[in-house]
């Protein structure tokens, strides 16, 4: 099946640093979603992104879809400790049934 | 709040014995899913639902089967359960179609081990 291109593979920053991560696509999507993954737990939902250029913050978290439509970004600021897991990009394209395609995922260790 | 609830966090199972996985969504959701994750390869789709008794299959259905005999409730089963089957199995359900209504919601996954 289609796989995102999701980087980084793995982030580790101190407490307080500020944290980009980007999804990228062969393919146009017309939603992009944002979940963070505890360990031994299902992923969460933080951000859904339905329309290209559209900007939205979730707390300290930041999503934008791409104008192309084959990206997105994830931006989160001043992290802190339970930051850290890891963080799945989800694309949805244009098939007529809600099949995701899901990134690879971002692992993110936040040191105090 | 929605909730998707899985019906073990863990299991153990031998080689050749048919597994039951048990998925309950309690908001009404139409549409259902089952996915495997595993280091390295992501979430991969099993199979999916998007009514009571339907289904379809996902990029991974070989050695799986699903069934929906309720809304709220999708099963996912094992037939024979081989060693290439431990992995983390997570359910999904969605709301039903159209712009704010396919955010996907998880359970907390069920963390399968065949010996």
């Amino acid at each position: 099946g289609q796989q995102l291109n999701q980087s980084p593979q793995s982030m580790f920053i101190q407490e307080g640093e500020d944290v980009s991560m980007n999804c990228t696509s062969s393919s146009i999507f017309n939603t992009w979603l944002w979940y963070k993954q505890d360990p031994g737990e299902g992923p969460v939902l933080l951000i859904a992104l339905y329309k290209a250029g559209e900007l939205t913050s979730n707390g300290r978290l930041t999503a934008q879809f791409g104008i192309t439509r084959k990206d997105s970004f994830l931006n989160i600021s001043a992290s802190i400790p339970s930051d850290v897991g890891i963080y799945f990009c989800a694309g949805r394209v244009n098939t007529g049934f809600q099949k995701l395609v899901f990134g690879t995922g971002t692992r993110l260790l936040v040191s105090p | 709040d929605v909730k998707v609830t899985q019906s073990s966090r863990y299991l153990v199972k031998r080689t050749g014995e048919k597994v039951f996985l048990e998925c309950v969504q309690d908001m009404d959701h139409e549409n259902m899913f089952w996915y495997r994750q595993d280091p390295g390869l992501g979430l991969r789709l099993i199979y999916f639902s998007y009514d009571v008794k339907m289904k379809e299959k996902g990029d991974i259905p070989e050695g799986y089967s699903v069934s929906r005999e309720k809304k709220e409730r999708f099963s996912l089963i094992l037939e024979s359960a081989s060693t290439n089957q431990t992995s983390m199995y997570l359910c999904a359900s969605t709301l039903g179609s159209g712009i704010g209504n396919n955010e996907q919601f998880f359970g907390p996954g069920t963390r399968l081990t065949v010996l």
